[in-house]
C-alpha cells in the first residue's frame, strides 16, 4: 500500500493556461475524491467518482474545470484557462465503499500559483 | 450537513494531555463524528471517528457527549509532531464527502 499519490506537487502557470493534475488512488480503493483548499481554510469538496462514474459535482466546479476518472483507476483534473483565483492547493482522497464509518485517504496535493 | 464549531486554536506543553473541543449542537441521530487531522504541507489525515460511544484507538481517545451535541479529542502525551490543524467533521448516515470547517490550530511547546 503505497498511499494515494499526486503528480506534480507544485505547478506555476501564467493566467490563461490550462492545467492537468493526476491522482493515483491506493489500488482498489473504489471512491475518489478532490477538494480545493485556500490559505487558512480548511479543504472544499469538489466532486468525486465511484469507479469511473462522477457521481457528485459541488458548485464550485465552474465549467472550466474537468475531471475524469477513465478506466476507474488514476484521475485527471484539468482546468482551462486558469485565473489567479484558482491558486489553491488540490487534494485528491480514496476510500473503500465500505460503511458509513469510512475514512478518506488524502494525498499530499498539488499546489497551483497561477500568475 | 450539519455544522461543527471548534475553537480557533490552542496551545499545549509537549508531555501533556490535549483536550480539543467540538460543538455539533445540531447533529442528527445518523450523523457519526469524524476527526482529521493536518499537518504543514501535507493532506489531511484520519484521526478517529464514533457515533455514540468512546472511542480509542492508537492515535487518540474521542469522547462523545451523552446528548452528542459535543466532542473532545484527546491525545493523551501530546509530542512536537502532534502540532497540526485538527478538523470536527460530521459525516451522514451516506455520506460521501467530507464537509470541513476551519479547524483547531494545535501549537505544541517544547
Amino acid at each position: 500500500d503505497t498511499g494515494v499519490s499526486q503528480d506534480p506537487r507544485h505547478k506555476i502557470t501564467k493566467r490563461g493556461q490550462n492545467v492537468t493534475f493526476r491522482c493515483d488512488p491506493i489500488s482498489e480503493h473504489n471512491r475518489l475524491y478532490w477538494y480545493r483548499q485556500t490559505l487558512g481554510q480548511g479543504p472544499e469538496f469538489l466532486t468525486y467518482f465511484q469507479n469511473e462514474a462522477q457521481l457528485e459535482k459541488s458548485r464550485l466546479l465552474s465549467d472550466r474545470f474537468s475531471a475524469e476518472r477513465p478506466k476507474g483507476s488514476f484521475s485527471t483534473l484539468e482546468i482551462q484557462r486558469t485565473e489567479q483565483g484558482d491558486s489553491a492547493m488540490y487534494l485528491c482522497a480514496s476510500t473503500r465503499t465500505r460503511g458509513r464509518g469510512n475514512e478518506q485517504f488524502f494525498g499530499p496535493g498539488t499546489r497551483l500559483t497561477v500568475l | 450537513d450539519a455544522k461543527t464549531t471548534q475553537p480557533n486554536s490552542m496551545e499545549s506543553n509537549e508531555e501533556e494531555p490535549v483536550h480539543l473541543p467540538c460543538n455539533h449542537s445540531t447533529i442528527s441521530g445518523t450523523d457519526y463524528i469524524h476527526w482529521y487531522r493536518q499537518l504543514p504541507s501535507q493532506g489531511p489525515e484520519y484521526v478517529i471517528h464514533g457515533l455514540t460511544s468512546n472511542v480509542n484507538n492508537r492515535m487518540a481517545s474521542l469522547a462523545i457527549a451523552e446528548d452528542r451535541k459535543s466532542s473532545t479529542l484527546i491525545l493523551h502525551r501530546a509530542t512536537l509532531r502532534d502540532a497540526a490543524v485538527y478538523y470536527c467533521i460530521l459525516r451522514g448516515e451516506y455520506g460521501n464527502k467530507l464537509v470541513f470547517g476551519a479547524g483547531t490550530i494545535l501549537r505544541v511547546k517544547s
